[in-house]
């Protein structure tokens, strides 16, 4: 079935760039998604990116979609300790018919030291 | 702005109670969806709902139900609350397909049962 895969733990120290790798199986998928959890909180949206780009740029971030090798990646430049949470990345993937449901990564929690 | 809203951010149960997690949307979407975020399992997809009175299940359903009596309110119940279903449970809903797929969360309710 789909998958996705990001890795659980990243540690950077402030105003380093942060770097989140995720990995997906669902070659049709149409968008792919990063949403953003801070402690406590629901599930924020961060940006997405259409399948069939390969660079979406906004402010700090920058998301690259690597669609031959399945790979999708999150860069934060000048990681705040703001930036400390849980970052989640998701694929859409056909469900029924042409209704179609997102497939989670596990998260990755993003620590950003002082 | 989308706002979905969930009607308790905390709440506290009995083993074998009933329970009602509600959760409200304010920007006529489509689709409703009910996860539950468990540490290590990142978000489970329990029920969704496409239309009003259409339900799906979703990986988990096995313990709870579903109800879409209106558009912009979906409801998920325990018949029989069990101490394995304390867990975080997030609502999102979404516009439609393609773009107006991406899922917009509430704040989560906490659920604890006792």
């Amino acid at each position: 079935g789909e998958d996705v895969e990001q890795s659980l733990f990243l540690s950077v120290r402030e105003g380093d760039s942060s770097v989140i790798n995720c990995t997906y199986t669902d070659s049709s998928s149409t968008y792919l998604y990063w949403y953003k959890q801070e402690p406590g909180a629901g599930l924020q949206l961060l940006t997405y990116i259409f399948s069939n780009m390969d660079m979406k740029q906004d402010q700090r971030l920058t998301v690259l979609l690597n669609k031959k090798d399945k790979h999708l990646s999150l860069r934060i430049a000048d990681t705040q300790t703001g930036d400390s949470a849980i970052y989640f990345c998701a694929e859409s993937s056909r469900h029924a018919g042409n209704n179609r449901k997102l497939i989670w990564g596990l998260g990755t929690s993003l620590a950003v030291n002082p | 702005d989308v706002k979905v809203t969930q009607s308790s951010r905390y709440l506290v149960k009995r083993t074998g109670e009933k329970v009602f997690l509600e959760c409200v949307q304010d920007m006529d979407h489509e689709n409703m969806f009910w996860y539950r975020q468990d540490p290590g399992l990142g978000l489970r997809l329990i029920y969704f709902s496409y239309d009003v009175k259409m339900k799906e299940k979703g990986d988990i359903p096995e313990g709870y139900s579903v109800s879409r009596e209106k558009k912009e309110r979906f409801s998920l119940i325990l018949e029989s609350a069990s101490t394995n279903q304390t867990s975080m449970y997030l609502c999102a809903s979404s516009l439609g397909q393609d773009l107006l797929e991406t899922q917009y969360f509430g704040p989560g309710t906490r659920l604890l049962v006792l």
